[in-house]
């Protein structure tokens, strides 16, 4: 079964600067999907990045980036010109590429990022 | 376009109770899920269904079922609640060929 480990539960960033999520999984797959959900007092799960492990190239969306190092099975989070509205919590998930069944995400327990003045 | 509908947002149940929480989606997804989250603990899938009429367990199904009454919607049902029932439920669905599973906005769930 595949494991996702998020080891910092709390980060905090000055506004503007930049922050580091960190992500490591395990899996015995060769091909499968990892995001990066943002959940923001609202509950509402929104998703910020994915990356499909058959891609060397890292996934970049606006001020959010991803550091994807498939042999040591990691998958960190970059936010750069961090605002206040990035406070949240982020959550990092796993997905098989099955497309016979229905492949289901596995979370990381979160790390809640607070935005400082 | 309404995307994942949660139903209620907000319960709270003595033990014992039941209820069921309803979710249907309009994105005419095959794959429909269940997650429960609890605070240091993420999401946790309770179950899924990969098309109408089937249905799955997942990482923590005890004390809980659920029936996918068509395409459109998959509901979880609390039997006889529990203290230990208490969280946050997200419904999310995924088309089969696609990447992204879109979520519901969860109903918090008191046990009391």
């Amino acid at each position: 079964a595949q494991t996702v480990t998020q080891s910092q539960p709390e980060m905090s960033v000055q506004e503007a600067e930049t922050v580091t999520l960190s992500c490591t999984y395990d899996t015995s797959e060769s091909d499968y999907y990892l995001f990066w959900y943002k959940q923001p007092p609202s509950r509402q799960m929104i998703l910020v990045i994915r990356q499909e492990a058959y891609k060397q190239q890292n996934a970049t969306e606006n001020r959010f980036s991803v550091n994807f190092q498939k042999a040591a099975k990691s998958f960190s989070l970059k936010i750069s010109d961090s605002q206040l509205g990035d406070a949240a919590m982020y959550f990092c998930a796993y997905r098989s590429i099955n497309t016979g069944t229905a492949s289901k995400l596995t979370f990381g327990t979160g790390t809640r990022l607070q935005v400082t003045l | 376009n309404a995307g994942v509908t949660q139903t209620p947002k907000f319960q709270v149940l003595k033990t014992g109770q039941s209820m069921t929480l309803q979710c249907a989606q309009d994105m005419n997804h095959n794959s429909m899920y269940w997650y429960r989250q609890d605070p240091g603990m993420g999401l946790r899938l309770i179950y899924y269904s990969a098309s109408e009429g089937t249905t799955d367990k997942g990482e923590v199904p005890n004390g809980y079922n659920v029936s996918r009454l068509n395409k459109r919607e998959f509901s979880l049902r609390l039997e006889s609640a529990a203290p230990s029932q208490t969280s946050v439920y997200f419904c999310a669905s995924r088309d089969n060929a696609g990447t992204e599973a879109f979520f519901g906005q969860g109903t918090r769930l008191t046990v009391v």
